[in-house]
């Protein structure tokens, strides 16, 4: 069965340093959408894509965040300055469609810490 | 703001004992749909419910989505301990992002 995956699975940096995470969304999927969830709490959207554009984005997703299909098959997410506060497991996503009917399958998720 | 509250938070029960977890909110959605996610990994795809009313099984799982669209449930019958989890409700509503639940976590012990 066709499943999102996600590279790295860990990455730790230092605070300030830029990091890339990256996903392979399932192939035949047209939207993505990365979320993050800091340890403890809720699953919370970050961003939403298509057609190479940003379609939908949450206050958390501020100027430090950026997103990318660099390529038919990646999908990037971004963080430019890293701060300890965005230590958290971040999680990409696809669906077929952008209906609000539309299931969304998750990624087993990057683990981030930052120092 | 769109809440999702789910309850209950914690959840402890023994083996072949029967469990329901409810998932409510004020707000209205097109779709809600059920994970269960183990530590540290994604949230996994349980059922996707639509339509007001609806009732879906998934072997000793049954999900229903309240007529109005405003809240759900999942009723696990005779529980087994590989049914331990995190189960996490998700709302969708205008737009793309889905709106998450904190949780329940399920133990079920032998």
């Amino acid at each position: 069965e066709p499943e999102v995956t996600q590279t790295p699975s860990h990455q730790v940096t230092q605070m300030g340093q830029e990091v890339i995470l990256r996903c392979v969304p399932i192939s035949n999927h047209l939207y993505f959408y990365w979320y993050r969830q800091i340890l403890g709490q809720k699953v919370e959207f970050l961003v939403s894509f298509y057609n190479n554009e940003i379609s939908e984005k949450s206050e958390i997703f501020d100027d430090q965040f950026s997103v990318e299909r660099p390529d038919g098959s990646n999908f990037t997410l971004k963080i430019r300055s890293t701060k300890l506060e965005d230590s958290a497991m971040y999680f990409c996503a696809s669906s077929p469609a952008t209906s609000t009917r539309e299931t969304q399958y998750f990624g087993p998720g990057t683990r981030l810490l930052v120092l | 703001t769109q809440l999702l509250e789910q309850s209950p938070q914690f959840l402890s029960i023994q083996e072949g004992e029967n469990l329901t977890v409810y998932c409510n909110s004020s707000s209205v959605f097109s779709s809600l749909q059920w994970y269960r996610q183990e530590p540290g990994e994604g949230p996994v795809l349980l059922v996707t419910v639509v339509t007001g009313g609806e009732v879906k099984k998934l072997k000793r799982l049954t999900f229903q989505f309240g007529d109005a669209r405003k809240d759900s449930s999942l009723h696990i019958t005779a529980a087994q301990p590989g049914d331990t989890g995190l189960y996490l409700c998700a709302g969708a509503r205008a737009g793309t992002a889905l709106i998450f639940g904190k949780g329940t976590t399920l133990s079920v012990s032998s």
